[in-house]
């Protein structure tokens, strides 16, 4: 168990639908990132957090994609009028000073 | 898993077997690697990591090789157990960025 943790587990909305993810990673992750992953690929950046500054956004991150971390220790991820597209797994991962991350279970999301 | 492909690589072993489960890297600029491990319905299992100015560093049952000239990274893990029947993702950092590329993944399954 890293103790990062996704909620919810499953997400099923329609499209056209807003949607947010919460992470909550541990008090030592002072860094904090977002991927999605699409069946049969690698988790691809989103985004990142060092404390409560979003440091970089890829270019994935439409402008649909927000994301927060207000007190630089939860985070959420939200997705305006989802599309079909956006179905995938979000990961939410942590680290602290070195560079390996600590995945959370992710947030299965199906746009229906 | 659900989010795990279905039409990933495949490498079959008999348990006890030694398995090596490779990786190309796209960047020469990239200074660290690091395998993952994810079952289904969970996050990447961090498994073992290394930076780009070594050839070759040991975990617990796990090896990770880096050949720079090719741009190869290997992970070989002796004795496999069912356990270790997962995907298996690599996956490089490049210098002075914070955000993880991921290839795509290998499917191993571990037969008793």
């Amino acid at each position: 168990d890293t103790g990062v943790s996704q909620n919810p587990r499953h997400k099923i909305t329609k499209r056209g639908q807003n949607v947010t993810f919460r992470c909550d990673p541990i008090s030592e992750h002072n860094r904090l990132y977002w991927y999605r992953q699409t069946l049969g690929q690698g988790p691809e950046f989103l985004t990142y957090f060092q404390n409560e500054a979003q440091l970089e956004k890829s270019r994935l991150l439409s402008d649909r994609f927000s994301a927060e971390r207000p007190k630089g220790s939860f985070s959420t991820l939200e997705i305006q009028r989802t599309e079909q597209g956006d179905s995938a797994m979000y990961l939410c991962a942590g680290d602290s000073e070195g560079e390996k991350l600590f995945f959370g279970s992710g947030t299965q999301l199906s746009v229906l | 898993g659900e989010n795990v492909g279905l039409h990933l690589p495949t490498l079959s072993v008999q348990e006890g077997d030694n398995s090596i489960i490779n990786c190309a890297y796209s960047n020469s600029a990239s200074d660290y690697f690091i395998w993952y491990k994810q079952e289904s319905g969970k996050g990447p299992q961090f498994i073992i990591d290394i930076r780009s100015n070594m050839d070759k560093r040991q975990g617990q049952r796990v090896t990770v090789l880096l050949n720079k000239t090719v741009k190869h990274l290997s992970l070989q893990i002796a004795a496999t157990q069912p356990g270790d029947s997962a995907v298996y993702f690599c996956a490089e950092k490049m210098a002075g960025r914070r955000a993880l590329t991921f290839g795509s993944g290998t499917r191993l399954q571990v037969q008793p």
